[in-house]
């Protein structure tokens, strides 16, 4: 049972515009959701996240934005720069007794940006 | 400050085999998560220590096992390895294993069954 799902397994965009990548969510206990990028041979790396009290969340070209009734947030790269060719992973917080969290991860987008 | 090490980056065994895979967090992380990477599946949770100790646990067989030092290092085994085995194995530290404050993560460890 996937709890984190990207049902996109891919997106191609063209430089300058911009990229939306999405994930959608089944579990309303989730109070954290973040966004991490993965190059090839690297580790994901931290990108941006967003509190379930907040609907939006924007840091330089990136913006989270998160609709709790649909239990949907995307995320919005404008605008898109080649470099931002990556796959894209989705991710839920959830508070476990004990006060720590647990990450659970969607299946990822991989971004291509064109020239 | 040194990132996250995990060794080593390449693997290659033969089905039955075991494996034992490596991870050094950063320094001062007492919290070291395992995640497996697979094509479609993103990234699936094996297990986090905490101070030596497993405090959360993912759904994967028996065959799948872990343990963290007392300076936090942890290594992950797989026993009896099988085809579907093949992964990119994936570590991460934190402070104190608040998945809101973001994982840091190794480059990863590739292992491939044959």
């Amino acid at each position: 049972d996937q709890q984190v799902k990207q049902n996109s397994p891919s997106l191609s965009v063209q430089e300058g515009r911009i990229s939306i990548l999405n994930c959608d969510y089944t579990n309303s206990m989730f109070d954290y959701f973040l966004w991490y990028k993965k190059y090839p041979a690297e580790g994901p790396t931290f990108l941006i996240s967003i509190s379930s009290i907040k609907d939006k969340n924007e840091d330089g070209r990136f913006t989270v934005f998160l609709n709790k009734s649909a239990k949907h947030l995307s995320l919005h790269i404008v605008p898109s720069q080649p470099g931002d060719s990556a796959v894209y992973f989705c991710a839920a917080s959830q508070l476990i007794s004990g006060g720590y969290n647990k990450l659970i991860f969607g299946a990822g987008t991989r971004l291509a940006v064109h020239p | 400050k040194a990132g996250v090490t995990q060794t080593p980056r390449y693997l290659i065994k033969t089905r039955g085999q075991q494996v034992t895979l490596s991870c050094s967090p950063i320094s001062g992380h007492r919290s070291v998560s395992w995640y497996q990477q697979t094509p479609g599946q993103g990234l699936q949770f094996l297990f986090e220590y905490f101070s030596e100790t497993q405090r959360n646990k993912g759904n994967f067989p028996g065959r799948f096992s872990g343990r963290q030092f007392s300076n936090s290092r942890s290594e992950m085994n797989v026993s009896t390895l099988e085809l579907g085995d093949s992964a990119l194995y994936l570590c991460a530290s934190s402070l104190e294993g608040t998945g809101v404050y973001g994982y840091t993560f190794g480059s990863g460890t590739r292992l491939t069954v044959v």
